[in-house]
């Protein structure tokens, strides 16, 4: 099975930058994905990685360490818009199962 | 723009009645996902299937769920009876091995 741990709840100064962890163990790795997610909306893609190091999309950044099964997202010139629930998810296994963690919500502040 | 299209958007039905969920993958996309979201329990992942078979459906109650793909652009879920307990947001996501998984909007079940 898989482990996956990010915070529960984040809060953040419009402008600021916030980084969002997430820690998982599990059976097989074939990718993380960070998805987020508007109150009563589906989740929304942000980013996909594979590979160890830094994917920069725009204000959004995700970094993966496969050794320490760690990886974070991290949320530049943070907007009023950007307050959501960030989900962290992992493929695994043979056969791509993607689980997901419990979300961590982020309010940005004026 | 390809999407998941899921229907019906809403559903408010009577305990112990029969609830079907639908689901329309993105075209050439072999792999689709049913999830269940609740406010105490998050996404929890009821079965997958890739190429029409299903992988896994272990996070489903055996008992009064069913998880199907009678082809390649319908998925289906279905509750019965349903009970109040059942009450939660049920997607629908497509995507290829490898590739970026995409989520429907979502169907709003409330038994009451």
């Amino acid at each position: 099975g898989q482990n996956i741990d990010q915070p529960t709840e984040m809060t953040a100064t419009e402008g600021a930058i916030v980084q969002i962890n997430c820690t998982y163990q599990t059976s097989g790795f074939n990718g993380l994905f960070w998805y987020q997610q508007h109150a009563g909306e589906a989740p929304t893609f942000l980013s996909y990685n594979v590979l160890d190091g830094l994917e920069e999309k725009g204000r959004f950044s995700s970094f993966l360490s496969r050794s320490k099964g760690y990886s974070y997202l991290l949320l530049k010139e943070l907007q009023m818009k950007d307050s959501a629930s960030y989900l962290c998810a992992v493929s695994s296994s043979n056969d791509y199962k993607l689980s997901f963690g419990a979300g961590t919500t982020v309010t940005v502040r004026a | 723009d390809a999407r998941v299209t899921q229907t019906p958007r809403h559903k408010v039905t009577e305990m112990g009645q029969e609830v079907t969920m639908r689901c329309q993958p993105i075209l050439g996309h072999n792999t689709v996902f049913w999830y269940r979201q609740t406010m105490m329990q998050g996404l929890e992942l009821l079965a997958y299937f890739r190429n029409r078979a299903p992988l896994d459906d272990s996070g489903m109650p055996k008992d009064r769920f069913s998880a199907e793909m009678p082809d390649a652009t319908l998925a289906t879920l279905k509750i019965q009876p349903s009970e109040p307990r059942d009450s939660a947001v049920y997607f629908c996501a497509s995507g290829q091995p490898g590739n970026t998984i995409y989520f429907g909007e979502g169907s709003w079940l409330t038994v009451v």
